[in-house]
């Protein structure tokens, strides 16, 4: 089973800084299968990149994604009010079929 | 839109179905996931099943205990979870897969529907 360890488990920063989320693989990790969320208490989680550098569908430019191997990075460029949440890393494999890191909370500073 | 129901308070050892009613897409051509977070942990996927359901694949925490199924003729996926536990309480999100065979990520979530298992 590939496991995913996301680093650090909180982030804190003020709007305007720029927040940079690791996500590292224990195995080696299909880049075509790598995505990330975003999920606010009380809200569905939302898919911000796929195929770890494609944005999702009105996902704005201040979130990049990259990465290839065991390495992968979740970058926001310049943090708006509303991009305080948690974010997670996730995987497809043959079993389980998927697997989500551990999270990583970004906090206001 | 996804939209589970069915949550609610249960005893150990109980079973509970959940649903997701889909609606503004065509359903059959999606699998469909189960994910859950447990209170204060992260998301933790659950299960899934194919277009017709002919195909399903399960976590190791849940294999033997939950099934999943579908109906798409109504646009309904369900978890029939049985021999509950304390640590299968979570909020349930049901979850559509985008539909290609070269990326797998899950591209819409519903709200999610709150299980406690306690006595």
């Amino acid at each position: 089973e590939i496991v995913l360890t996301q680093s650090p488990a909180t982030l804190s920063l003020s709007p305007g800084e720029r927040a940079t989320l690791s996500c590292r693989a224990s195995q080696w990790v299909d880049k075509n299968h790598l995505a990330w969320y975003q999920h606010k208490p009380g809200q569905a989680p939302r898919v911000l990149i796929f195929r770890t550098s494609n944005r999702a569908t009105g996902i704005p430019d201040r979130f990049s994604g990259s990465g290839s191997g065991t390495d992968f990075t979740l970058t926001i460029s310049s943090l708006e009010p509303e991009d305080f949440a948690v974010y997670y890393c996730q995987q497809h494999a043959t079993s389980p079929e998927l697997t989500f890191g551990g999270g990583t909370k970004v906090d206001i500073k | 839109q996804l939209v589970e129901s069915g949550g609610g308070l249960i005893q150990p050892g109980g079973s509970l179905r959940l649903s997701c009613g889909a609606s503004g897409f065509n359903f059959g051509d999606y699998w469909m996931h189960w994910v859950r977070q447990s209170p204060g942990k992260g998301l933790e996927w659950v299960s899934r099943a194919n277009n017709d359901a002919s195909s399903t694949t399960y976590a190791d925490s849940v294999k033997g205990r939950f099934t999943i199924s579908r109906d798409n003729a109504r646009n309904m996926v369900y978890l029939d979870m049985r021999s509950l536990r304390a640590e299968d309480t979570a909020v349930y999100y049901c979850a559509r897969r985008f539909p290609s065979g070269e990326y797998y990520f899950l591209d819409h979530w519903g709200q999610g529907t709150l299980v406690i298992v306690s006595s």
